[in-house]
C-alpha cells in the first residue's frame, strides 16, 4: 500500500512565525499536489509540482519537490491567522490515476 | 461555471438502506473521483473514472458502486448502508492526466445509524 506521511500532524504557532510541513513517501510520484481545506469545505488546490527539485512560490508559501520525486515540503513565511487550515499533500504514481492523500497537517495560527 | 456540485449536503440513513450521492461538474473534465474523509485518515479514494463509460476501483471500493454515463455526472451508490460508511464524501474532477489538479465539491456528510 502506498503511503504519504505528513508531519507534523498538528501545529499551533504565533502570527509572524515560520513553519515547514513535510510530505514523505517511499514511492516515486509523477506529480505532487498541495491542498488547503477549511472546515465544512472541500480541499482547494494550492500548487502542483512535477519536476524533481522543483521549487514554486505562492506569495508567502514555498513548495519544493524532492530530487527523487518521493517527498515534498511546504514552507510558510511569517504565518498569518488566515493561513489556518488543514494542509494536505496528494499524488499519483506514474501511469496510474489512483491519487493518494496524506493524513494532513492541521495548522492554527494565533493572532 | 458552477464547478463541482454535490447533493445532498447532509444525509442520515438507517443500516441497510441504499442511496445515491450525486456529483456533477460543468468544466468538461474527463477525470472524476469519489473520496471519503474520516478523522485522522485523510482522504481515501473510493472509485474513479477517466471518461464516460470507464470506471475503476480506488483504495476503499467495497460497499459502493459507480457509473459514468455522461462526462458531467458521476453518482456514487451505497448499496446497503453500514455504520462504517459514516463519513464525509467528496467528489472531485480534473482534466485527464496524472497532474492531479483536482477540483473538489463541497462534500456530503453522511451518518448511518
Amino acid at each position: 500500500t502506498q503511503l504519504l506521511e505528513q508531519s507534523p500532524q498538528f501545529l499551533s504557532i504565533q502570527e509572524g512565525e515560520n513553519l515547514t510541513v513535510y510530505c514523505n513517501s517511499s514511492s516515486v510520484f509523477s506529480s505532487l499536489q498541495w491542498y488547503r481545506q477549511e472546515p465544512g469545505e472541500g480541499p482547494v488546490l494550492l500548487v502542483t509540482v512535477v519536476t524533481g527539485g522543483e521549487v514554486k512560490k505562492l506569495k508567502r508559501l514555498t513548495f519544493q519537490f524532492g530530487d527523487a520525486r518521493k517527498d515534498s515540503s511546504l514552507h510558510i513565511t511569517a504565518a498569518q491567522p488566515g493561513d489556518t487550515g488543514l494542509y494536505l499533500c496528494a499524488g499519483a504514481t506514474s501511469g496510474t490515476y489512483k491519487y493518494i492523500f496524506g493524513t494532513g497537517t492541521r495548522l492554527k495560527v494565533l493572532a | 461555471n458552477a464547478g463541482v456540485t454535490q447533493t445532498p449536503k447532509f444525509q442520515v440513513l438507517k443500516t441497510g438502506q441504499s442511496m445515491t450521492l450525486q456529483c456533477a461538474q460543468d468544466m468538461n473534465h474527463e477525470y472524476m473521483s469519489w473520496y471519503r474523509q474520516d478523522p485522522g485518515m485523510g482522504l481515501r479514494l473510493i472509485h474513479y473514472s477517466v471518461g464516460a463509460g470507464i470506471t475503476d476501483q480506488g483504495e476503499v471500493p467495497n460497499g459502493y458502486n459507480v457509473s459514468r454515463s455522461t462526462t458531467e455526472d458521476f453518482p456514487l451508490r451505497l448499496l446497503s448502508a453500514a455504520p462504517s460508511q459514516t463519513s464525509v464524501y467528496f467528489c472531485a474532477s480534473s482534466y485527464w492526466g496524472d497532474r492531479g489538479e483536482q477540483y473538489f465539491g463541497p462534500g456530503t456528510r453522511l451518518t448511518v445509524t
